[in-house]
């Protein structure tokens, strides 16, 4: 079966400091793989998404950047982290054509 | 006006109620459905998908209504274990799948 992964849990940086959030997906190939951003008391923000390795498509312009540099493998990164990126970061994965989406268990980022 | 709406509640609601959810959408040629749950600080979890026909799955049913666009999710008898948020979820062509804020649910013994 497929797991999805997730790390670290939760994460507390300073603003003005770089970040770096991690996804594998194991159990699977060629996963479509996206990242969302969930607000406090708010519905998930799609940040970017991946077909493949190398493919990233952004869906708001923001101080984040994300890569694929791996089948199973996405990063969510930032070189200076704002007060307003700030929420709970997800990975989610769907495979081909399926269009239920699952997600990894997060991370918890504060920024202060 | 949001792409998806839901009341955000809470419902408050007895062990054994029967507890209804609406969900609206803007735009009309959103072609899949979904409603997930998700407990407090964890991630969502994909509860059914909703097909043009209705579907049930034990407690759960969901409804899509395209004329009027907006889903629906009824829960019969709530258990306990059924407090969560339950997020609405539209998705057009391509990958962009919209996710409305939720409605929170607090089952009461």
């Amino acid at each position: 079966s497929q797991t999805i992964h997730q790390w670290p849990a939760t994460l507390v940086q300073p603003v003005g400091s770089p970040l770096s959030l991690e996804c594998t997906v194991e159990g699977t190939s060629n996963p479509n793989l996206y990242w969302y951003r969930q607000a406090a008391g708010r519905g998930l923000q799609l940040l970017f998404y991946s077909v493949g390795i190398g493919q990233i498509s952004s869906e708001v312009p923001q101080n984040l950047s994300a890569s694929r540099p791996q089948d199973r493998q996405f990063i969510l990164s930032s070189k200076k982290l704002l007060l307003s990126d700030s929420g709970f970061y997800l990975c989610a994965w769907t495979q081909g054509g399926e269009l239920e989406q699952y997600f990894g268990p997060g991370t918890r980022l504060t920024v202060t | 006006r949001k792409e998806v709406e839901q009341d955000p509640g809470p419902f408050n609601v007895p062990e054994g109620a029967t507890v209804a959810f609406n969900c609206t959408y803007s735009n009309s040629a959103s072609q899949s459905f979904f409603w997930y749950r998700q407990d407090c600080r964890k991630e969502p979890k994909l509860l059914m998908s909703v097909y043009s026909s209705g579907n049930e799955d034990g407690r759960f049913t969901a409804q899509l209504n395209r004329a009027s666009q907006y889903i629906s999710l009824l829960i019969r008898d709530s258990k306990l274990s059924d407090s969560a948020t339950y997020l609405c979820v539209v998705k057009g062509g391509g990958f962009k799948t919209i996710f409305g804020a939720g409605t929170r649910l607090f089952v009461k013994a």
